[in-house]
């Protein structure tokens, strides 16, 4: 079946480490995402990428980096330098840049 | 508006109720406007994607409307079922996505 993959589901860092996120799609998408989620708050845009070998900072860049040297993969690794890394982490797709995301089923990580 | 502002935060209402919630966007460099439905342990799905002033879209018992001149789209549900229980999340694409922090609704049987 078609669909995007996160992985892991849950994760606990130690403070200091860092860690990455993969996300990889099948669905054939151009673009991909990453947010952010924490309680009360909605999505927020930490990067997005329209284009294999090119991403964007989103609203909150600071502490992240990304790659997309696939169309597949959008992997997202939560710095040392993330001040406060403890969130739900969704990924998207979409077909073109306006199109309707497609998210995963996301990543809790908890840092101890 | 510089942020994308969702309106109740939540809301509980009875089965068969109809109910509608509001969503506020900046109405400059605007590309579209989606809304999106995500219930608990699930991933959000999307509902609507709507790009024309004066769109209104249709799914079941749920309806949309757009006003990108004033900023604003509303989505209604008409006679609400505990399935509907969800939080409703509308998003403004201005060259990239932004989100609103979401209506939560419970409907109780």
């Amino acid at each position: 079946d078609g669909g995007i993959t996160q992985s892991p589901k849950y994760l606990f860092r130690k403070e200091g480490q860092n860690v990455t996120l993969s996300c990889e799609q099948n669905l054939n998408h151009d673009a991909m995402y990453w947010y952010r989620q924490d309680p009360g708050q909605g999505l927020r845009l930490i990067y997005y990428s329209q284009i294999v070998n090119d991403f964007q900072k989103g609203d909150i860049a600071e502490g992240y980096s990304v790659s997309r040297e696939k169309k597949e993969s959008f992997p997202l690794t939560v710095t040392s330098a993330q001040k406060n890394p403890t969130a739900f982490y969704l990924c998207a797709s979409s077909l073109g840049s306006v199109g309707e995301l497609f998210f995963g089923e996301g990543s809790r990580l908890t840092v101890l | 508006i510089l942020n994308v502002e969702q309106s109740p935060q939540s809301l509980h209402v009875q089965e068969g109720d109809s109910t509608n919630f509001t969503c506020s966007f900046p109405s400059s460099n605007f590309y579209a406007l989606h809304w999106y439905r995500w219930e608990t342990a699930k991933s959000p799905e999307a509902l609507f994607v709507m790009t024309l002033n004066g769109d209104e879209k249709k799914k079941g018992r749920i309806s949309a409307t757009l006003n990108t001149k004033e900023g604003y789209s509303y989505l209604y549900i008409k006679g609400s079922q505990p399935e509907d229980s969800a939080t409703y999340l509308c998003a403004s694409n201005t060259g990239k996505l932004i989100f609103g922090q979401g209506t939560t609704l419970q409907v109780k049987p």
